[in-house]
């Protein structure tokens, strides 16, 4: 079993449009994120989310905006998609201690045309 | 805030030689301390991790790394590169004094020439 899922794993996609990846672990943990990765492979967090607390990246445009149904599912949500958002984006998880690190999905590779 | 620092963007090295990535952090408290590998086309994978157990931590495939905290350096070594560990290298930070938030670094290319 993948502990920590993502779909789509490619999604190309025209501006403007509104589109949505999902995430899903079967980890048990308390804290999932997201992270976007550019071009020159530079990890840039976007948000983090357990079930008491959603801490966003001051940075990230509010187009973007985690949805978590459980503590298992964190989806991300893209309104107005530009081409400056293509990139991979990853979705993590972990216990409440870092101690014992982040488990990384494979990749949502976006492409914006 | 915490910070860390991999020196050296992309590196290379000849099939069989040592690999040695660097990085370096920012913390007055020794901090747990991680390596990353991305393979193409794939998500991170953890290779190591140090929590403030022995400082010489070994991973998986061959390396290993050392805490040293008089130099606040966590650098990431293997005696001998294989053809399959071209990769990119993540070096980050975390542990109760950053709230466990992760930092991490900008990632080192290694290539592995034959």
């Amino acid at each position: 079993d993948t502990a920590v899922s993502q779909t789509p794993k490619y999604l190309v996609t025209q501006m403007g449009n509104d589109k949505s990846i999902k995430c899903e672990q079967n980890l048990g943990h308390d804290t999932m994120y997201w992270y976007k990765q550019d071009s020159k492979k530079f990890l840039k967090i976007m948000f983090s989310y357990n079930n008491k607390e959603l801490i966003i990246n001051e940075t990230v445009p509010n187009r973007f905006s985690p949805k978590s149904p459980d503590k298992a599912h964190l989806n991300l949500h893209i309104n107005s998609l530009e081409l400056g958002d293509s990139a991979v984006y990853f979705c993590a998880s972990s216990q409440a201690n870092s101690y014992y690190g982040y488990t990384f999905g494979s990749g949502t590779r976006l492409t914006v045309v | 805030a915490q910070s860390v620092t991999q020196l050296g963007s992309h590196v290379s090295v000849s099939e069989g030689a040592l690999v040695l990535l660097r990085c370096n952090y920012s913390s007055s408290v020794p901090p747990y301390l991680f390596w990353y590998v991305q393979y193409p086309n794939q998500g991170l994978q953890l290779l190591l991790k140090y929590t403030s157990a022995a400082t010489l931590v070994k991973g998986i495939n061959g390396f290993e790394a050392e805490f040293k905290k008089s130099e606040t350096s966590f650098h990431l070594t293997k005696p001998s590169a294989h053809m399959s560990d071209a990769a990119e290298y993540f070096c980050a930070v975390s542990g109760p004094n950053t709230g466990n938030q992760f930092y991490f670094g900008t990632g080192t290319s290694l290539t592995v020439i034959p």
